[in-house]
């Protein structure tokens, strides 16, 4: 069946920092992809989408690119602050599934002064 | 917009008893879907329902139920409560078409005693 993994957390990284949360998929159909974020004693906000193969989703300076050929779906983002600070959650959804969100396990980043 | 809307937000429930949440989605979106947020087994597709029926159902015991009313607001039932149940159960709005974006609410957090 469908399932989607993360790389392990927690993250930590400095302030303006480079990030990268690695996401690999496997599907047999052809998924879409999301980044959903969870702030601390919250919901999850949707934070990016791609639907299709090359898709490149893109938001609150967060990009990620369906790879179709590597089966992933890596979150980027260039300068962190420390508001980034949360839980990341890499999911997929197809039509295998009814379109259920499969989600990753979460990586939890920390981002400091 | 008013966002989705989950009550209770903090519930304690002892062995045995039973537990109705209650979710309601954005206006005009007809489609609920309901996940368990557990720190052990991640986010857990439940159910989903779509203009009062079950679209979906997750790998979840029969103890666990939902329905939807016709204005879209659903409920979610959990019987005979195991310590296991402890979770943040979320709700998540859809606007009605399969593999679209889901906006999810602040969730449950149901403690089992």
């Amino acid at each position: 069946g469908d399932s989607v993994t993360q790389m392990e957390g927690p993250v930590t990284l400095s302030e303006e920092a480079f990030l990268t949360i690695n996401c690999t998929y496997t599907a047999t159909g052809y998924p879409s992809l999301f980044w959903y974020v969870q702030y601390p004693g919250e919901g999850l906000q949707l934070l990016l989408k791609a639907t299709k193969a090359d898709d490149k989703g893109s938001n609150k300076g967060f990009e990620a690119t369906y790879r179709k050929e590597t089966t992933s779906f890596h979150l980027e983002k260039g300068s962190v602050q420390v508001s980034d600070s949360a839980v990341y959650f890499c999911a997929l959804s197809d039509a295998d599934s009814g379109y259920a969100l499969n989600f990753g396990k979460g990586t939890s980043l920390l981002v400091t002064p | 917009k008013a966002g989705v809307t989950q009550t209770p937000r903090y519930l304690i429930k002892t062995r045995g008893q039973q537990v109705t949440l209650s979710c309601s989605p954005i206006s005009g979106h007809r489609s609920v879907s309901w996940y368990q947020q557990t720190p052990g087994q991640g986010l857990q597709f439940l159910f989903e329902y779509f203009s009062e029926t079950q679209r979906n159902k997750g790998n979840f015991p029969g103890r666990f139920s939902g329905r939807q009313f016709s204005n879209s607001r659903s409920e979610m039932n959990v019987s005979t409560l195991e310590l296991g149940d402890s979770a943040l159960y979320l709700c998540a709005s859809i606007p009605g078409t399969q593999g679209g974006e889901q906006f999810f609410g602040p969730g449950t957090r149901l403690t089992v005693l």
